[in-house]
């Protein structure tokens, strides 16, 4: 089965850091590009980090230079570094696996999210 | 950088009706990088429509998209009660890189 599943979301204070980890079962990370995507309590969907194939990032001015996109092909496991935290950050973090069948670039696979909480 | 704004931010329809969506941009967009997405409460999103109008796996033919440039539609022909949740649209493009509409619901007249 295709799947993802993320963990590592918790409470944490302002200022501090969280990594979050993004488990693909089905498929191979690295022969796709993969995705992280926010929700704010009770608000809309927002992009905030990619990972290409061949390693390249890419991130959304929000985040970045605080957080960092990478993967641990042994493992098949995405992960979100994040750092400085802010109670902007807070919201559910989803791990997401990137279609580019016909250069759609749509967001095809989704994992359960994971809650973040910057909160002192 | 592109704008994508949906319209109506609410749409109280009953079960049976035809529902509309609209998702307009503010500059062109590649028709092939307009998805859409449904997104129940407690859940993640799902993709509907790839490609502006190719739907996703499993995606029951009730749903359709159209559209082009800077206009496109979601249609659900005849709405199930399943259907009622809030719809996004998304496309793919330079800074950022991805973008988000701020979501339609449709709930229950």
């Amino acid at each position: 089965e295709v799947q993802l599943v993320e963990s590592g979301g918790g409470l944490i204070q302002p200022g501090g850091s969280l990594r979050l980890s993004c488990a693909a079962s089905g498929f191979i990370v690295s022969s796709n590009y993969m995705t992280w995507v926010r929700q704010a309590p009770g608000k809309g969907l927002e992009w905030v980090a990619l990972i290409f194939r061949g390693g390249n990032t890419h991130y959304a001015d929000s985040v970045n230079g605080r957080f960092t996109i990478s993967r641990d092909n042994s493992k098949n496991t995405v992960y979100l570094q994040m750092n400085n935290l802010g109670a902007e950050d807070t919201a559910v973090y989803y791990c997401a696996r990137v279609s580019d069948v016909r250069w759609s670039y749509c967001f095809d696979i989704w994992g359960q999210g994971t809650m973040v909480t910057v909160s002192s | 950088e592109i704008v994508l704004t949906q319209s109506p931010g609410t749409l109280s329809l009953s079960p049976g009706e035809r529902a509309t969506l609209s998702c307009r941009a503010s500059q062109s967009v590649s028709s092939s990088s307009l998805a859409w997405y449904q997104q129940k409460p407690g859940q993640a999103p799902r993709l509907l429509i790839y490609g502006a109008s190719s739907r996703a796996t499993g995606i029951p033919d009730r749903f359709s998209g159209s559209g082009s440039g800077t206009d496109f539609t979601l249609t659900i022909s005849r709405l199930e009660p399943e259907d009622f949740a809030v719809y996004y649209c998304q496309q793919y493009g330079s800074s950022p890189l991805f973008t988000f509409g701020p979501g339609t619901k449709v709930d229950i007249k």
